[in-house]
């Protein structure tokens, strides 16, 4: 158990749906970072937000967003669900700071497939 | 932005020997490489990383070494066992920017196999 935890594991929609993922991070990190994973583009990075408040984006769908909570957790919406949009979707956190980098740990990722 | 290359995609090896996987980055500002391993049905998991003013860093078996001039690191695993199949990736950050994102940026990830 890695500490970062997310729900849920699998996920089956309709094209056209909302879904919602959630993540807890590690006791103690204050910044939560969300990653897609498909096979042909591998790890891309979302967005990333840091004690409340989004720190940075990547190449995040506008039908895409995301929050992090006063108690940290973060939740991910995902809307107007296509069939591309089918893959494993990470949550990593981490102890970062304004001057430090402790690198990431991952939860073990929520399976979304939308049919 | 950033832009890491991963090579190769796909690499097996007999149990024993050693694997090298090789990474380069495009972002002369990066200063910060992690190595994470992902096994089947789990999330990567850091395994080793190192900082720009180091230029190789080792642990049991496995080892980094950075080259900033050529902008590239690689991962050396020796004397491989068959618990090191995975899926490997490289990443690359830039760290220390006072409150700005340290988002890594990964590679495509090598498949390693270690035959028995």
């Amino acid at each position: 158990d890695s500490g970062v935890t997310q729900t849920p594991k699998h996920l089956i929609t309709a094209t056209g749906q909302r879904v919602t993922l959630r993540c807890s991070p590690r006791s103690g990190d204050l910044s939560v970072y969300w990653y897609q994973q498909s096979l042909d583009q591998g790890l891309q990075f979302l967005i990333q937000y840091y004690n409340g408040e989004e720190r940075a984006k990547g190449n995040i769908l506008e039908r895409f967003s995301a929050q992090q909570f006063p108690d940290l957790h973060s939740e991910l919406n995902l809307s107007s669900l296509e069939l591309g949009d089918s893959a494993l979707y990470f949550c990593a956190s981490s102890a970062r700071g304004p001057s430090s980098n402790y690198g990431y740990t991952f939860g073990s990722g929520t399976r979304l497939t939308v049919v | 932005g950033e832009n890491v290359e991963q090579h190769p995609s796909t690499l097996s090896v007999q149990e024993g020997d050693s694997a090298v996987i090789k990474c380069t980055y495009s972002d002369s500002a990066s200063n910060y490489f992690p190595w994470y391993k992902q096994e089947l049905g789990k999330g990567p998991q850091l395994i080793i990383d190192i900082r720009s003013n180091v230029g190789e860093k080792k642990d049991q078996r496995i080892a980094v070494t950075l080259n900033k001039t050529a902008k590239h690191f690689s991962l050396h695993i020796t004397e491989t066992q068959p618990e090191d199949s995975a899926v490997y990736f490289c990443a690359a950050s830039i760290e220390g920017s006072g409150g700005s994102n340290y988002k890594l940026t990964f590679g495509k990830g090598t498949l390693l196999t270690v035959n028995p």
